[in-house]
Formats: structure tokens, C-alpha cells, sequence
């Protein structure tokens, strides 16, 4: 059974636009999510967090939104750039117990068009 | 960078061989993982270690078993590798002062 999920495979966006990608996870132990950005052939690298006693982290043009009562978060891009297109994963953690151990979901495929 | 290697990069093998992937750290961090990645499923952990000698297991460990004598260095054996193990497989560390988990360029292996 996912824990986290993601449940748009890929999303297309125009330069310059706005990219929102989104995240439902089910396990309401979960306090800690990130989220990474994958290039083909190389490893995933981490973007930007938040913890759950925040409902908002801006990072330049990144921002995450977390809405605990909806178990839910959201990753804005603003704006859009062509070398955003990655596959983007979100993660959650409860830190409380294992230490650091992440649980991720399928992904989604951004594509910035010029 | 944080300084995570994994060795092969790529390797192809045969049904049944044993295969062992290395990652290796240069920065001393306790927690270390390994992973799975495969289309359709993401990231998946297969075991981690919080310390030399402490290892435990992930979601996906059936098949799999891992070393670490080291800090630097965390091992992956496949005892008998199967087709279902052929996977890009990739190597993290617990970066606590930043929170986050740092990952190595993965080792993509194919398994005949």
C-alpha cells in the first residue's frame, strides 16, 4: 500500500509559466518531506523541505506547501525553466522512528517547454 | 560534494552469480542506505545501516544482503542474482546537518 503518492506520471509546462506538483501520503506519523529533482543517469538531488510544524518553505523559485489536515503537499516552480525538466519525487519521513529512513513516491516528469 | 563513489557504474551478470555493489563516503556520516529504482515504482529502500556492523532492512530486502566493517564503505550483495534485481541501484548518506539524504550516481545492473 503507497504511503506517498504522486499521482500525475508527468505534467508539461510552458517557460516562464508555473509548475505545480503534487503529494498525498497516507501515514499521519510522517512529520519530514522533501523533495528531489532526478536527471536520466545521474542520482537524485535534493531541493527543498519542510517540516511539519510549517505549512510553507521558499527556496528562489521553489516553494513547498504542506497541508497537514489533507495529508497533502505541493512543490510551485516560478517561473518555469527549460533545465527544470527532471523527474521530480517527493520523500516523507518520521523521524521519530527509524532515522532518516524516506519513503518516496512513483515520481512525476516535468517538461519545460521553450 | 559530499563525496559518495559507487562501484561498477554499470555491470551486466548472469542469473544465479553472486554480485556485490560498493559505495563508498569520504565525509564520516553514520546513516547510509541502499536503494532501488525502477520504472513505475520509484525509490525504493532495500537496507540501511546506522553504524559499523548495524545494518537493518527496508521494504524491498528479500534477495539482498549488505556489509558495512567500515564507516566509509557499505556493501550490497546479490547472492544469486535474478531478472527481477536488473535495476539502476543507488547508494545515500544522512547529511543531519542538512537534513536531507545525499545520494551517489547509482549503478545501473543487468541481469541476463
Amino acid at each position: 500500500d503507497q504511503q506517498v503518492k504522486q499521482n500525475s506520471p508527468s505534467l508539461s509546462v510552458q517557460e516562464g509559466r508555473i509548475s505545480i506538483l503534487n503529494c498525498d501520503y497516507t501515514n499521519s506519523m510522517f512529520d519530514y518531506f522533501l523533495w528531489y529533482k532526478k536527471y536520466p543517469a545521474e542520482g537524485p538531488t535534493f531541493l527543498i523541505s519542510i517540516s511539519s510544524i510549517k505549512d510553507k518553505n521558499e527556496d528562489g523559485r521553489f516553494t513547498v506547501f504542506l497541508n497537514k489536515s489533507a495529508k497533502h503537499l505541493s512543490l510551485h516552480i516560478v517561473p518555469s525553466q527549460p533545465g527544470d525538466s527532471a523527474v521530480y519525487f517527493c520523500a516523507a519521513s518520521a523521524r521519530g522512528g527509524s532515522q532518516g529512513n524516506l519513503i518516496f513516491g512513483k515520481g512525476t516528469k516535468l517538461s519545460v517547454k521553450p | 560534494d559530499a563525496g559518495i563513489t559507487q562501484s561498477p557504474r554499470h555491470k551486466v551478470t548472469e542469473t544465479g552469480t553472486p554480485v556485490t555493489l560498493r559505495c563508498h563516503q569520504t565525509e564520516n556520516h553514520r546513516y547510509m542506505y541502499w536503494y532501488r529504482q525502477d520504472p513505475g515504482h520509484g525509490l525504493r529502500l532495500i537496507h540501511y545501516s546506522y553504524g559499523v556492523k548495524d545494518t537493518d532492512k527496508g521494504e524491498v530486502s528479500d534477495g539482498y544482503s549488505v556489509s558495512r566493517s567500515k564507516t566509509e564503505d557499505f556493501l550490497l550483495t546479490l547472492e544469486s542474482a535474478t531478472s527481477s534485481q536488473t535495476s539502476v541501484y543507488f547508494c545515500a548518506i544522512w547529511r543531519g546537518g542538512f537534513d536531507e539524504q545525499f545520494f551517489g550516481p547509482g549503478t545501473r545492473l543487468t541481469v541476463l
